[in-house]
């Protein structure tokens, strides 16, 4: 069975601080996945990816098959970026496993 | 996006009452899931599917069962609602399984009295 652990579970910081969330899990895996939720809110897409490095805007996320690791990081970090950064494996059978979530709050 | 709406987006019932949630998707990809999110847990996989009347159970699928009788819907249901099926429910697409990037709907809250 694949356990996705997230650290830290909660982050506060000030506004423009480099933000890095970790994530680990235990068994190969196809892809992973970052995803954002704000509030009361829906859940959205950041990343897919399977290897290597992908950045969009302030946002980086990398993975490391081998250490079976990544981190997303927030350059810059701005109040809006205050939500639930969640990770999520998908597995070779289809099946999506996710980690508990990285609550942010990024103070003014 | 991948437009996928839940309905209902809200409902409170009763202890032993069906009910049943309902996904639908526009883009008609191939596979849909459906997760539950309570505190303290990820999101946990109910039931998945990976085609018209293909499903599969996910980790927390007692007390649930799902259909998929045409592309572009997939409901979920619960026979007979307990106290303990209260939480958020996420209905999520992606069009190549394993290595689709995911899109989710937005939630359905749900109260069993």
């Amino acid at each position: 069975k694949n356990e996705v652990e997230q650290s830290p579970q909660n982050l506060t910081a000030q506004e423009g601080e480099f933000i890095t969330i970790n994530c680990s899990y235990s068994v190969g895996i196809s892809a992973l996945h970052w995803l954002q939720q704000h509030p009361g809110g829906g859940i959205v897409s950041l990343f897919m990816l399977s290897s290597g490095k992908k950045k969009h805007g302030r946002l980086i996320a990398t993975i490391n098959i081998q250490e079976k690791h990544s981190s997303l990081h927030i350059t810059a970090s701005h109040p809006r970026d205050s939500a639930v950064y969640i990770c999520a494996v998908s597995m070779r059978d289809d099946k999506i496993i996710f980690g508990k979530g990285t609550r942010l709050h990024i103070l003014p | 996006d991948a437009g996928i709406t839940q309905s209902p987006r809200h409902k409170v019932t009763e202890t032993g009452t069906p009910v049943t949630l309902r996904c639908h998707q526009t883009e008609n990809h191939r596979y849909m899931y459906w997760y539950r999110q309570d505190p303290g847990h990820g999101l946990r996989l109910i039931h998945y599917s990976y085609g018209v009347k293909d499903t599969d159970k996910g980790e927390v699928s007692d007390g649930y069962s799902v259909s998929r009788s045409k592309t572009e819907d997939f409901l979920l249901t619960l026979e007979s609602a307990t106290s303990s099926q209260t939480s958020v429910y996420f209905c999520a697409n992606n069009r190549t399984g394993n290595t689709g990037e995911l899109f989710f709907g937005e939630g359905s809250r749900l109260t069993v009295l």
